[in-house]
């Protein structure tokens, strides 16, 4: 089947370390995104990436890094600068930008 | 700045009745409207996508509306189950950027 698969579904951080949220499509889709869902809030983009070796920033990237290095592979590390780590963590995929995304399940990232 | 609001933010209903959930935008140039369901602790489920060029979308019983004049869009329910329980975001397309709303969340009373 094809979709979206988020890893792990849940995520542990002590403070000061990077954790790696991994997200895979096997859908061929140029676009990937990383959102956050905080509770009551609405997803807020984090990056986003059209092409693969290419990614830009969204509205609340500091505390975070991506890498494209495959057209089916966006990994989301959560580096120690981000203070409040806490949220759920969803990743979606379009076929190109401004195409309607589909959505992986989410993990949650606790901390320690 | 691009703001998506969804009103109301809960709503619990007995099962059968029809309902409406609203969502505004403050910015009208938009691509397109998706309607989205989220169960707890899961990712999203498209609903309806309603293209900026759109008034409506229907899919079973799910209609959609669109007024970009007004910065309005519907997602009406009819006849609810307590299946359709569940958390409904609203998401509006400015060309590579998706802006949610916070949601409703919906309960379906038995």
């Amino acid at each position: 089947d094809g979709g979206i698969t988020q890893s792990p579904k849940y995520l542990f951080r002590k403070e000061g370390q990077n954790v790696t949220l991994s997200c895979e499509q096997n859908l061929n889709h140029d676009a990937m995104y990383w959102y956050r869902q905080d509770p009551g809030q609405g997803l807020r983009l984090i990056y986003y990436s059209q092409i693969v070796n290419d990614f830009q920033k969204g509205d609340i990237a500091e505390g975070y890094s991506v890498s494209r290095e495959k057209k089916e592979s966006f990994p989301l590390t959560v580096t120690s600068a981000q203070k409040n780590p806490t949220a759920f963590y969803l990743c979606a995929s379009s076929i190109r930008a401004a195409q309607p995304q589909h959505f992986g399940d989410g993990t949650r990232l606790s901390i320690l | 700045k691009q703001e998506v609001t969804q009103i109301p933010a809960a709503l619990s209903v007995p099962e059968g009745e029809n309902l409406v959930l609203n969502c505004s935008f403050t910015d009208s140039a938009i691509y397109n409207l998706q309607w989205f369901r989220q169960d707890p602790g899961k990712g999203l489920t498209s609903l309806l996508l309603i293209q900026s060029s759109q008034r409506e979308q229907t899919s079973g019983r799910l209609n959609a509306s669109l007024d970009k004049s007004s910065g309005r869009s519907t997602l009406y329910i009819a006849a609810s189950q307590p299946g359709d329980s569940a958390t409904y975001l609203c998401a509006v397309e400015y060309g590579n950027k998706l802006v949610f709303g916070a949601g409703t969340i919906l309960r379906v009373k038995s």
